[in-house]
């Protein structure tokens, strides 16, 4: 069963700082895997996605990497903002059997807090 | 491109009453997701439809929720009766094409229903 780890669970940074998100998963069988912002009182917005076979994916300021082989994958957030302040979350998208694209399977999220 | 539409945004009900959310898709999306987070976790998969008929609803209590998605379009999502743990915010997404580089599906996600069961 895939599991979905993000640490850590909150973050409160003071503003222009760099910073990472971490999230680890059981299964390394997976289609993909996604980082999606979400606000409160609104849905989720899609950041980034990065195929199994790649190791990174960049967009303005946000970079996420993926190792599969160790399970895990980081959100690099460079020059933090107050704007930047959301709960961020990490979600694998597993490979069934026969290689078709599986559900989504979401971590818990980490709420960042960019302090101006 | 109106986004994915929720009614009602708040419903606050006591335990072992009925409870219905209704989700709008973008238009022209065959797949349709409903997915329950509760507070402080990620969101969890109830069930996913292709047009009007059930992919997967292996994560959705039967004994007490159900859901339909009448001419492949709208959706509802009822609850009955409802526990206290089932306050959540109850999202709904849809999807309709596959990211060009990717192929993977890209969901679109409605801003929520939040349920709280007294």
């Amino acid at each position: 069963k895939q599991e979905v780890t993000q640490i850590p669970a909150a973050l409160s940074v003071p503003e222009g700082e760099n910073l990472v998100l971490n999230c680890s998963f059981t299964d390394s069988a997976i289609y993909n895997l996604q980082w999606f912002r979400q606000d409160p009182g609104k849905g989720l917005t899609s950041l980034l996605l990065i195929q199994s076979s790649q190791r990174e994916q960049t967009s303005g300021r946000l970079n996420a990497s993926l190792d599969k082989s160790s399970g895990r994958s980081t959100l690099y957030i460079a020059a933090s903002q107050p704007g930047d302040s959301a709960t961020y979350l990490c979600a694998v998208r597993r490979r069934n059997y026969g290689g078709s694209q599986g559900n989504l399977i979401f971590g818990k999220g980490t709420k960042l807090s960019v302090k101006p | 491109e109106a986004g994915v539409a929720q009614s009602p945004r708040y419903k606050i009900i006591e335990k072992r009453q009925s409870v219905a959310f209704w989700c709008n898709p973008i238009s022209g999306h065959a797949t349709l997701y409903w997915y329950q987070q509760i507070l402080g976790q990620g969101p969890k998969l109830l069930i996913q439809f292709q047009n009007n008929g059930v992919v997967d609803d292996s994560q959705l209590p039967k004994d007490r929720f159900s859901a339909e998605r009448l001419k492949g379009v709208d959706s509802t999502l009822k609850i009955q009766p409802a526990k206290l743990e089932d306050s959540a915010v109850y999202l709904c997404a849809s999807s309709s094409y596959r990211d060009r580089g990717s192929g993977a599906n890209v969901l679109t996600f409605g801003a929520g229903s939040r349920l709280t069961v007294l």
